[in-house]
């Protein structure tokens, strides 16, 4: 079944930086990559999600990028402020599939 | 906010007692999900039920079972609760697969 690696497990940023969370997949076949944000006591919400068809997707100060050749895709996060602190997680599908998570990065931005 | 409902959101139970957390979407959804959160964040998929009379279990062994009479409600039901089972639960939708999973809040439970 897929694997979904993702690193860092926790990121400390200063309000105003930029942050980066990488994850890797296992299953070629994977087509859909969706990424969510968890905040405590609530449950994850999608923030941005990318199709394998497409490379890079831009909403605001959110960014998803897609290699699909290394099988890898990342979160760019510029201009954090406080209150994008919270768990974000990524996710990889194939069609027909259920969801594989990541393990999950804790975002700090401190003031 | 997605509409996809959870109850209780906190459970504290005993050990060996039957319990059955509740999840109702009322968007119409086909497909629909139980994931374990562990203390460590990470998501286990361990139900999923992709239309009514349709359920499946996960990556994930767990003891708990599932049904999907109807399409907005899949109950999970532990029959005899133990330590073990203390974690959080999430419950998902999703109009098709590939497409935004919307979450419930949870129903954190601890078994004593």
């Amino acid at each position: 079944g897929e694997n979904v690696e993702q690193h860092p497990s926790t990121l400390s940023v200063q309000e105003g930086d930029s942050a980066v969370i990488k994850c890797t997949y296992s299953d070629s076949a994977s087509n859909y990559f969706p990424w969510y944000k968890q905040e405590l006591g609530k449950g994850p919400q999608l923030i941005i999600d990318i199709r394998s068809n497409v490379g890079e997707k831009k909403d605001q100060r959110i960014a998803v990028t897609l290699n699909k050749t290394a099988k890898h895709f990342s979160l760019h996060i510029t201009e954090t402020q406080p209150e994008d602190s919270a768990v974000y997680f990524c996710a990889a599908s194939r069609s027909g599939y259920a969801l594989n998570f990541g393990k999950g990065t804790s975002l700090l931005v401190t003031p | 906010e997605a509409d996809i409902y959870q109850t209780p959101r906190y459970l504290v139970i005993g050990t060996g007692k039957k319990i059955t957390l509740e999840c109702s979407q009322t968007m119409g959804h086909d497909k629909m999900y139980w994931y374990q959160q562990d203390p460590g964040m990470e998501l286990h998929l361990i139900h999923y039920s992709y239309g009514v009379n349709s359920t499946e279990k996960g990556d994930l062994s767990s003891e708990s079972t599932v049904s999907r009479i109807r399409t907005e409600h899949f109950p999970l039901t532990l029959e005899s609760a133990r330590p073990s089972h203390t974690s959080q639960y999430l419950c998902a939708s999703s109009e098709r697969e590939n497409t935004e999973a919307f979450f419930g809040q949870g129903t954190r439970l601890t078994v004593v």
